[in-house]
This record gives structure tokens, sequence and C-alpha cells, in this order.
């Protein structure tokens, strides 16, 4: 069964250091997500993707986050300077083509924990 | 107000219980509703998506949506020790033109005891 995946399993990193996170969505979805858990939280939306820009993006996703779709496999999720209060789960999603946009069904991959020390 | 409400738990049954899982939304606009189940330390796992009123069953999972009380439940019959995780409704907000983004309640606990 196709599955997202991710990399690395988990990051650790030191304050103020760049880090990028990647993701492999399912092959044949195009709109692609951020979200992040920090532990013990909900889940939240960080930025929606589709056909090479940002769909929408919430407050949580300021100057220091990017995205990017390098290639045709990849979606990355790069953190300019972080912080410690950026440690958290960060989970990839994707969704396929629905009749209007994209599909409701979204499928998360497995996460990456980075830890900002 | 919060935008999904959930029980935070914990919720325990005996195995082979029906568990009973709720959530709601205060969005009225929101069209489509999604449970998702969440091991320790894993990441969300799709269960089951409901778009109208009513039921809608899949094995032994049935969704319940009402609308009208911005409401959306969860059933598990024949409840199995497998079945303990924390359960996360999500609701897909179609305010303001967005139809991209999940909302996620905090999540219910639900431990199945043998």
């Amino acid at each position: 069964e196709p599955e997202v995946t991710q990399t690395p399993s988990h990051q650790v990193t030191q304050m103020g250091q760049e880090v990028i996170l990647r993701c492999v969505p399912i092959s044949n979805h195009l709109y692609f997500y951020w979200y992040r858990q920090i532990l013990g939280q909900k889940v939240e939306f960080l930025v929606s993707f589709y056909n090479n820009e940002i769909s929408e993006k919430s407050e949580i996703f300021d100057d220091q986050f990017s995205v990017e779709r390098p290639d045709g496999s990849n979606f990355t999720l790069k953190i300019r300077s972080t912080k410690l209060e950026d440690s958290a789960m960060y989970f990839c999603a994707s969704s396929e083509v629905g009749t209007s946009g994209p599909s409701n069904e979204q499928f998360f991959g497995p996460g990456t924990r980075l830890t900002v020390l | 107000q919060k935008e999904v409400e959930q029980n935070s738990g914990p919720l325990s049954v005996p195995e082979g219980a029906i568990a009973s899982l709720n959530c709601t939304y205060s969005d009225r606009v929101s069209q489509s509703f999604f449970w998702y189940r969440q091991y320790s330390g894993k990441s969300p796992e799709l269960i089951m998506s409901i778009y109208s009123n009513g039921d809608k069953e899949d094995g032994r999972f049935t969704a319940q949506l009402n609308k009208a009380s911005q409401y959306v439940s969860l059933l598990i019959r024949d409840s199995q020790p497998s079945d303990s995780a924390t359960y996360l409704c999500a609701v897909n907000k179609l305010s303001g033109g967005s139809n991209y983004k999940l909302t996620f309640g905090k999540g219910t606990l639900l431990t199945v005891n043998p």
C-alpha cells in the first residue's frame, strides 16, 4: 500500500541552526501538507502546497519556515534559524486531486521528531 | 470557543464492549469530518471520513454526523486491546475559502482492558 515517507526520523540541532525535513508523498498525490505536534498538544496545520506554490499557511508558518518541491518526488520543510519552541513532531501529509480541488482525505507520514537544544 | 472539542479521557472500556467517542465543532461551514487514530509516538492514521448527516459504517467502526448539532462521533464495536490509542477528530474547514487544512481536536485517549 502506498505511503508517505519522511526522513530523518529524529533530528537534533542547536538553537539557531537550519534544518531541512524531507518527505516523499504518495506518488499520485498532488497536494502536500506539513503539520506539527508539540508533545502533549494537538496536531497543528502549518502549510499546504500545490502546483509548486503555497496554497495556505498558518500563523505559525512565519518567515523562518519555507517549503519546496526540489524534484518530482521530494517535498521539504526548512526552518532557517531554529528556536527551542520549534521542538516538536513534524508530519508531512498528502492528498490526491478531488473533483474540485484536493481530495479531503489526507494521509500522514511517520513524522520527524525535531529536538532543538 | 475551541474549534474542535473532544473529551481528553481517558476512556476505559472492557474488551468486547462498545467504545463511544465524541467531538463537537464550532464552525457551521465545516464540510468534512475525519477520525484519526494515533498510537503513542506515532503519526495520525485515517480510519474514518464522513461528509453527510447520518451514519457511516466500516467494519467495527461507525461514524455518526449531525451537522445541526455540530456533533460527530465514532463508535468502536467489539473493542480490542489493540484499539487502545488516542482518537483524533479532525474537521476540514471551508470558511474563508480554505479547503486545505485540517483542524484537529486534542484527542481522546481510549484504553481497552483485556
